[in-house]
């Protein structure tokens, strides 16, 4: 099974302020990653599918990137909306899928 | 409008059983890949089972003899049949419907879009 690391477990920045959320795997997942956003009480929300593409309807300041084993999510000035949990996920080696877990994206 | 509402959460003894309901719209639940992943308290995401378009099922092993994933076409509607509930089967469990890029999915190889929002699940005595 595939371990994913997710740092720093929270995350403290400012808004209008860049944050760099990093995600890596325990062998190669390819480009074969996601990322979720999750507010409290709330379902997680697809961000990000092969590490760089952004789903639908997700505004730009969300950036992914990466590819093998490390991976990053860059959210560029922060708004009051994106404080949230993210969780990346890999989709290239199943059973099982697997996530991180999580990190918590708060207002400093 | 794309959307999933699980229901049947609730609060079983352990050794008991519970079955979880997820109504799908917008699409047709026999034509995807779905699967059930869940949350415990606090804690983070765990994908639990998928049923193929074709109907082939898996499990992740901490659930593997106990629950079963099924469909019914005619309601368009997911189940995920949980039995010998244990108290760490404690969660919000969330149905997903599997996504892919191109024309068509390869088993393993989705991300999760959309997702239900989410039924509780609480074992304890």
């Amino acid at each position: 099974e595939i371990v994913m690391t997710q740092s720093p477990a929270t995350l403290s920045v400012s808004p209008g302020e860049r944050a760099t959320l990093s995600c890596r795997a325990s062998q190669s997942v390819s480009s074969n990653l996601a990322w979720y956003q999750q507010k409290p009480g709330q379902a997680p929300r697809l961000l990000i599918y092969g590490a760089s593409t952004r789903a639908t309807g997700i505004p730009a300041r969300f950036s992914g990137s990466g590819s093998g084993t490390e991976f990053t999510l860059t959210i560029s000035s922060l708004q009051s909306e994106d404080f949230a949990v993210y969780y990346c996920q890999q989709y290239n080696n199943w059973p099982p899928y697997s996530f991180g877990q999580g990190t918590k994206l708060e207002i400093k | 409008e794309v959307q999933l509402v699980e229901s049947g959460g609730g609060l079983v003894q352990p050794g008991g059983s519970l079955r979880l309901s997820c109504a799908a719209s917008g699409f047709t639940v026999s034509s995807n890949y779905m699967s059930w992943v869940r949350q415990a308290p606090g804690k983070g995401l765990e994908w639990v089972s998928v049923i193929y378009s074709g109907g082939s099922t898996y499990y992740a092993d901490s659930v593997k003899g106990r629950f079963t994933i099924s469909r019914d076409n005619s309601k368009n509607t997911l189940y995920l049949q949980m039995n010998s509930l244990r108290a760490e089967d404690t969660a919000v469990y969330y149905c997903a419907r599997e996504s892919c890029s191109g024309g068509s999915c390869y088993r393993g190889h989705n991300w999760f879009d959309p997702w239900g929002q989410g039924t509780l699940v609480t074992v304890s005595s």
